[in-house]
């Protein structure tokens, strides 16, 4: 059954980088059919995507973070990892790592299916 | 940007059958898949409705999704409710430049 786990600092200062790691279980990172994704969840409200990223180093971002974030791949670890910049008070929330199924083709794959199954989640508090 | 609009809550009482809308913004909701995540207090969403109207093994038929291209909705809609069904349920689909939306999401209460 796969699993995913998130891993990381639960507490980061204003303007630091934030940085948070997925490990997957039970299954393989480089599988040809999904992307890896990061969703988090503000306390007490709704879900924002992130980005995916593919096993090949591929990635989609949400256009309003694009500029601070960066999702990047390790095979080799069945893992991925989200690093996100300059951070605010407005980014504490429930980071969680979910598998992103793709729509594919013999040729290119894109993640428009749904997320699933999804990490427990983390809290990310930033504060000094 | 496109964007998915749900009602804030919903209650209905057990044994009855509810409908959750989600309505697209723009263009058609029909041209991409629709999933429907459920997520309880204190625990990560999980899938009881993918690609609009399809069910995951181990989620009850009681669960549906389905498509109104006529209002740019989608639609979840549980029967025979209970008591577990109460949380929080989220629309996801995807915007003309591949881009995931999540609708706001809807608080459940079963009463």
């Amino acid at each position: 059954q796969l699993q995913l786990q998130e891993s990381g600092p639960g507490l980061v200062k204003p303007s630091e980088t934030l940085s948070l790691t997925c490990t997957v279980s039970g299954g393989s990172i480089s599988s040809s059919s999904y992307y890896w994704g990061w969703i988090r969840q503000p306390p007490g409200k709704g879900l924002e995507w992130i980005g995916s990223i593919y096993y090949s180093g591929s990635t989609y971002y949400n256009p309003s973070l694009k500029s601070r974030v960066t999702i990047s791949v390790d095979t080799s670890k069945n893992q991925f990892s989200l690093k996100l910049s300059s951070v605010t008070a407005a980014d504490t929330a429930v980071y969680y790592c979910a598998r992103h199924r793709g729509y594919c083709s013999s040729t290119s794959c894109y993640p428009k299916m749904g997320f699933d199954p999804w990490g427990q989640g983390t809290l990310v508090t930033v504060s000094s | 940007n496109f964007m998915l609009t749900q009602p804030h809550s919903v209650s209905e009482s057990p044994g009855k059958t509810v409908t959750i809308s989600c309505t697209g913004s723009s263009g058609s909701i029909a041209s991409n898949y629709v999933q429907w995540y459920q997520q309880r207090p204190g625990s990560a969403p999980t899938t009881v409705i993918y690609e609009d109207n399809q069910r995951p093994s181990g989620v009850p038929d009681r669960f549906s999704g389905s498509i109104d291209s006529s209002s740019n909705s989608a639609s979840l809609t549980i029967s025979g409710l209970k008591t577990e069904d109460e949380a929080d349920y989220y629309c996801q689909s995807y915007d003309s430049s591949n881009r995931v939306v999540f609708g706001g999401g809807t608080k459940l209460t079963v009463l």
